[in-house]
């Protein structure tokens, strides 16, 4: 069965940081691009990061530029994402996603992991 | 950049045919056929419904269809069952250099 599965949010306090992780199975990990997108509570969907599937090249929304850093190891079929100088405004359910070959579109998703960011 | 502009609600009676819009720019929904439309059911993940504006993945139902005309993308639900009541998000691929943008998203209410 292929599956993601989000592990490593938490409460947070303003300034800290918190390193996610989406555990993979199902699927030839190394193949795909994958991604974060989070949504805030009662809030819409938004695209954070990106990580390609053959040169790990990776692209970050511009609200999280600099703070926050993709990667994957594909000995572990682990993708992680490592969220730094977190702010209130960051605090969302945050899912992986799997992208559709040779199409923009996520055709796997996890079932999110929430990271909540309070003093 | 902006986030895709949908319709805040949508709603239409059992058997009925509803369509939600999609309005962005030639950076992204006009200038590449890369726009998909997800479902979610609260407490839920997304679930992918249509990708490539208009391809369904298997499994997903015929009664989802997607279309594309200038920068407006559209997505039309036949035949409305109750199990579509749920939240819809458009999304695209977008050359301004942020890779994806979303739609704002739609509820739809089944009467």
């Amino acid at each position: 069965e292929v599956q993601l599965l989000e592990s490593g949010g938490g409460l947070v306090q303003p300034g800290g940081s918190l390193r996610l992780s989406c555990a993979a199975s199902g699927f030839n990990f190394n193949n795909y691009a994958m991604s974060w997108v989070r949504q805030a509570p009662g809030k819409g969907l938004e695209w954070v990061s990106t990580i390609s599937g053959s040169d790990n090249k990776t692209y970050h929304a511009d609200s999280v530029k600099g703070r926050f850093t993709i990667s994957r190891d594909k000995s572990k079929n682990t993708l992680y994402l490592e969220v730094n100088s977190l702010r209130a405004e960051d605090a969302a359910v945050y899912y992986c996603a799997k992208k559709v070959g040779g199409v923009y579109a996520f055709d796997i998703w996890g079932q999110g992991t929430m990271v909540t960011v309070s003093s | 950049q902006s986030a895709l502009t949908q319709p805040a609600s949508v709603s239409g009676s059992p058997g009925q045919s509803i369509t939600i819009s999609c309005t962005g720019t030639s950076s992204d929904v006009g200038g590449y056929n890369y726009v998909s439309w997800y479902q979610q059911h609260p407490g839920k993940a997304p679930k992918l419904l249509i990708y490539g504006v208009s391809d369904r993945p298997s499994g997903v139902s015929n009664r989802f269809s997607g279309s594309k005309s200038g920068n407006t993308a559209s997505l039309t639900i036949s035949g409305l069952q109750a199990e579509d009541e749920a939240d819809y998000y458009c999304s695209s691929y977008t050359s301004s250099g942020t890779l994806y943008v979303f739609g704002t998203g739609t509820k739809v209410t089944v009467l």
